[in-house]
């Protein structure tokens, strides 16, 4: 039962470069989230989609992309990264909307160092 | 704009004595009110969650408890033990919002032996 996978869990970046952090989920969720999370902070949401091929926004957008071709699949690219963007990110998945009381079941992590 | 504030960011305690973490949220029209523990190296994961229309819910050792009107929330762990020792997320949301689930900063608990 492998839940919401992330891919990788390490990387190192320097300054400039891109690179796609890889997201799948086997629970059929429709619900799809990226978070943030900073040194001593809560999880900042900076993209989701409510299906395939329909995404959103979220608080801190600026700097990522992302594309939801399946309902399995939610990739978050990074274009140019920036030393702000030195963070830990987590794919989440949910059944319904978090705020409506679906749980997200979150991925493991993806710790992302940029130089 | 909307936030949740978490307090104590470090908590220590006694195996066998009680943990409280205390959240405050300012979006008075959130409803619903999440929290997850995180251990090291995992995703948070949800461990108990309450909504605007009760005041308290209980699930074995763990309980929450919310004031509607004070806009503040709190988790209870009773009876600690050491695999309680994680990183512990408060939250808050619209009923209806998909995307505005406000998250708390965070109270890493340890627990003594």
């Amino acid at each position: 039962n492998a839940g919401v996978t992330q891919t990788p869990k390490f990387r190192i970046l320097k300054i400039g470069q891109s690179m796609t952090l890889q997201c799948t989920q086997d629970m059929n969720h429709n619900y799809m989230y990226w978070y943030r999370q900073d040194p001593g902070m809560g999880l900042k949401l900076i993209y989701y989609s409510v299906g395939a091929g329909i995404t959103d926004k979220g608080e801190v957008p600026n700097g990522y992309n992302v594309s939801r071709s399946t309902t399995e699949d939610f990739p978050l690219r990074l274009e140019l990264a920036a030393p702000s963007q030195t963070s830990v990110y987590f794919c989440a998945s949910s059944p319904i909307r978090t705020g409506t009381g679906g749980e997200a079941f979150f991925g493991q992590g993806t710790r992302l160092t940029v130089v | 704009g909307e936030n949740v504030e978490q307090h104590p960011s470090t908590l220590s305690v006694q195996e066998g004595d009680s943990a409280v973490i205390k959240c405050t949220y300012s979006d008075s029209a959130s409803n619903y009110f999440p929290w997850y523990k995180q251990e090291l190296g995992k995703g948070p994961q949800l461990i108990i969650d309450i909504r605007s229309n009760v005041g308290e819910k209980k699930d074995q050792r763990i309980a929450v408890t919310l004031n509607k009107t004070a806009k503040h929330f709190s988790l209870h762990i009773t009876e600690t033990q050491p695999e309680d020792s994680a990183v512990y997320f408060c939250a808050a949301s619209r009923y209806s919002s998909a995307s505005k689930i406000i998250f708390g900063s965070g109270t890493r608990l340890s627990i003594r032996p």
